[in-house]
C-alpha cells in the first residue's frame, strides 16, 4: 500500500523567511505533484515532477524530487502572507483500467504572519 | 474556458435521504474521479470512470455509488447519507489516453466542490 507523509502539518512563519516542506512516499510511483488548497475551496495543481533530479520553479515555490530517496520538497522563499494555505503533496501510480491515481499527503497549513 | 463544474457548490439534506451531486467537464478527458475530503483531511479517492468503465475503491462504502452517462458528466450518489458523509465532494478528471507515457498530460483537474451537509 502506497503511504504518504508530509511534515510538518502546521507551519507559521514570518514574512520573508524561507522554508522547506517535506513528502516521503513509501513505494516507487509515475509522478509527484504538489496542489495548493485555500479554505473552503478545491485544489489548484501546482507543479509535476516527472523525474528523478526534476525541479520547478513558479514565483517563491520551488519543488525538487529525488525518487531514490523517495522525497519530494516544496521550498518557500522570502514568504508573503498570499502564500497562506494548504499545501498537499500527491503521488500518482498507475491502477486498473490503465487510469492514475493520486494518493495525498496530509497536508501542510502554512499561514504566514506579518 | 475549458472547465470542471459542479453542481450545486453547497448541497443540504437530511439523515438518511437520498442525494445525488453533479459534476461536468468541458475538457473531454477520459477519466473522471470523485474524492471525498473532511474538515482539515486530505483528500480520499471514492472511485472513478475510465471512459465507462468504473473502477471503486476497495474501501468505499455501498452507500456510495456512481453513473456517468456519458463522457461529460458524472454523478455521485448517495444512498442514505449519514452524519459522518458530511464533507467537501471534489470531482477531479484527467486525459489519460490508453498507452500515454511520459509528460505531465495526466494531471488531475479539479472541480469546485460540492459542500455537503447532513441534518
Amino acid at each position: 500500500e502506497l503511504k504518504v507523509e508530509q511534515n510538518p502539518l502546521f507551519l507559521s512563519m514570518q514574512e520573508g523567511k524561507n522554508y522547506t516542506i517535506y513528502c516521503n512516499y513509501s513505494t516507487t510511483s509515475d509522478r509527484l505533484y504538489w496542489y495548493r488548497q485555500d479554505p473552503g475551496k478545491s485544489l489548484e495543481s501546482l507543479f509535476v515532477l516527472l523525474s528523478n533530479g526534476a525541479v520547478k520553479q513558479e514565483g517563491r515555490l520551488m519543488a525538487s524530487l529525488d525518487t531514490k530517496a523517495r522525497l519530494s520538497t516544496l521550498h518557500i522563499t522570502a514568504a508573503v502572507h498570499d502564500l497562506s494555505a494548504t499545501y498537499f503533496c500527491a503521488v500518482q501510480r498507475f491502477s486498473s483500467g490503465s487510469a492514475r491515481q493520486l494518493t495525498f499527503g496530509s497536508g501542510t497549513q502554512l499561514t504566514v504572519l506579518p | 474556458d475549458a472547465m470542471v463544474i459542479q453542481n450545486p457548490r453547497y448541497q443540504v439534506t437530511q439523515f438518511g435521504k437520498p442525494v445525488t451531486l453533479s459534476c461536468s467537464q468541458t475538457l473531454n478527458h477520459n477519466v473522471m474521479y470523485w474524492y471525498q475530503q473532511k474538515s482539515s483531511q486530505a483528500p480520499k479517492l471514492l472511485f472513478h470512470y475510465y471512459d465507462k468503465d468504473f473502477n471503486n475503491e476497495a474501501d468505499t462504502p455501498d452507500n456510495f455509488q456512481s453513473r456517468r452517462p456519458n463522457t461529460s458528466f458524472c454523478f455521485l450518489d448517495i444512498r442514505s447519507p449519514g452524519l459522518g458523509d458530511a464533507a467537501m465532494y471534489l470531482c477531479a478528471t484527467s486525459r489519460d489516453p490508453p498507452g500515454s507515457s511520459g509528460g505531465a498530460g495526466d494531471t488531475q483537474y479539479f472541480g469546485p466542490g460540492t459542500r455537503l451537509t447532513v441534518l
